[in-house]
């Protein structure tokens, strides 16, 4: 079946880098995104990776490496406004999109 | 722009009633897509549609139906509603391309209890 794998929760400290990981088990593969969901609120777009390697965005880094089917979405200098889930979703070869179960940061002063 | 709007943001149900969650996209997005996200859940495909006339069944289709007469419009239709889907719902939009990510626009969500 497909699977995609992150961890449930993560605490981290304002100021420092967090790195929260996704592998991923599908028919196929056809890119991989980072989405950041607030409590309440709808997902939104953070990260696209089709191609092996790191895409920076800011604050935000996201890698892939298709051969291990596993990304990791980097974030520094934590704000207390990055507290928020963070879902892992892979496009599998029907071009569907599989999501992760979402991890939930939790960023302490 | 107002992107994808989802109505209506809070509502409850009693089991056995029936009721429409509107959704629009003025982004001319050609592929729209009906989620529900139960607490500490991922999100789960319902029904999906890739241009007006087509829609096919996501991972967890029953107890509804959808039909996308336009481009922008894309209703989702719960049929004799029950406690199981008290949910949250989310409306999605995307434009797949060469030239695109296609990442999914989403509405704000649609807030359903059934009691």
């Amino acid at each position: 079946g497909q699977n995609i794998d992150q961890p449930t929760e993560m605490t981290a400290t304002e100021g420092a880098i967090v790195q929260i990981n996704c592998t991923y088990q599908t028919s196929g593969f056809n890119g991989l995104f980072w989405y950041q969901q607030h409590a309440g609120e709808a997902p939104t777009f953070l990260s696209y990776n089709v191609l092996d390697g790191l895409e920076e965005k800011g604050r935000f880094s996201s890698f892939l490496s298709r051969s291990k089917g596993y990304s990791y979405l980097l974030l520094k200098e934590l704000q207390m406004k990055d507290s928020a889930s963070y879902l892992c979703a892979v496009t599998d070869s029907n071009y569907q999109l599989i999501w992760g179960a979402g991890t939930k940061l939790i960023i302490k002063p | 722009n107002a992107g994808v709007t989802q109505t209506p943001k809070f509502h409850i149900l009693k089991i056995g009633q029936s009721m429409t969650l509107q959704c629009t996209q003025d982004m001319n997005h050609n592929y729209m897509y009906w989620y529900r996200q139960d607490p500490g859940m991922g999100l789960k495909l319902i029904y999906y549609s890739v241009g007006a006339g087509i829609t096919d069944k996501g991972e967890v289709p029953n107890g509804y139906n959808v039909s996308r007469s336009t481009t922008e419009d894309f209703p989702l239709r719960l049929e004799l509603a029950a406690p199981s889907q008290t949910s949250v719902y989310f409306c999605a939009s995307s434009y797949p391309g060469d030239a695109n990510t296609g990442e999914l626009f989403f509405g704000e969500g649609s807030r359903l209890t059934v009691l």
